[in-house]
């Protein structure tokens, strides 16, 4: 595996499911996002970790749940969620130690809330 | 507060014809400009970083510049595949560990055979 790679690439779930988003990157990057992205909007971050530790969450709801357990692995627990949170989730990773940091992204899961 | 603004939303060129994305930026102190393409169903795929204004980059038929306020994508002699919607991004200059990128609406760029 190359990159960054995202599991599941689509995901159908009901509003009482629980399910996971799983993220890893293959690229040795000490940074990993999550970020949302619905149809004429713009990518909106979600949460950044930088050495495992969150340094952001951009006032998401408490039924999106990050988890980073290393480096190169970053998870999202959806819970209760809306229809309005169906939308193509996106995960990145970047370098730490440089001057700009270019993300780097998966494939993305496509969400669909019923 | 960082704003990114694309015009136009959509481009449709015919095989060849040469034309330039636009990007608007407002940021507090640039750090960084980036483009990015991204294909229907797919992520984002990384194109350019721009750190000064007059910096120019070059990849095949495209090539990005920056100003103080702008950044254009230029594309020369456009092809079928060149289809895709073009993202543009900014990261300011801070201090700590944030280094959230601000993105633009992007751009869909469709070119016809």
């Amino acid at each position: 595996e190359t990159g960054v790679t995202q599991t599941p690439r689509h995901l159908v779930m009901g509003m009482t499911n629980k399910k996971s988003l799983k993220c890893e990157q293959h690229l040795g990057h000490n940074a990993m996002y999550w970020y949302k992205q619905s149809a004429k909007k713009p990518l909106e971050l979600m949460f950044v970790y930088n050495f495992k530790e969150q340094t952001e969450n951009n006032s998401v709801p408490s039924r999106f749940s990050p988890e980073c357990p290393n480096s190169s692995h970053l998870f999202l627990h959806l819970h209760t969620l809306q229809p309005e949170d169906s939308a193509l989730y996106l995960c990145a990773s970047s370098p730490f130690d440089r001057d700009a940091y270019e993300q780097y992204f998966g494939p993305g899961t496509r969400l669909t809330v019923t | 507060e960082d704003q990114v603004t694309q015009s136009p939303e959509a481009l449709r060129l015919q095989e060849g014809e040469s034309s330039s994305l636009n990007c608007s930026y407002t940021v507090s102190g640039l750090r960084g400009l980036f483009w990015y393409r991204q294909d229907p169903g797919k992520g984002p795929e990384f194109l350019f970083t721009l750190y000064s204004a007059g910096e120019e980059k070059e990849k095949e038929r495209l090539k990005a510049t920056l100003t103080k306020k702008e950044s254009f994508l230029h594309i020369t002699a456009p092809k079928p595949e060149d289809s895709a919607t073009y993202l543009c991004a900014v990261q300011a200059t801070v201090t700590g560990a944030n280094s959230k990128l601000t993105f633009g609406k992007g751009i869909t760029l469709s070119v016809r055979p």
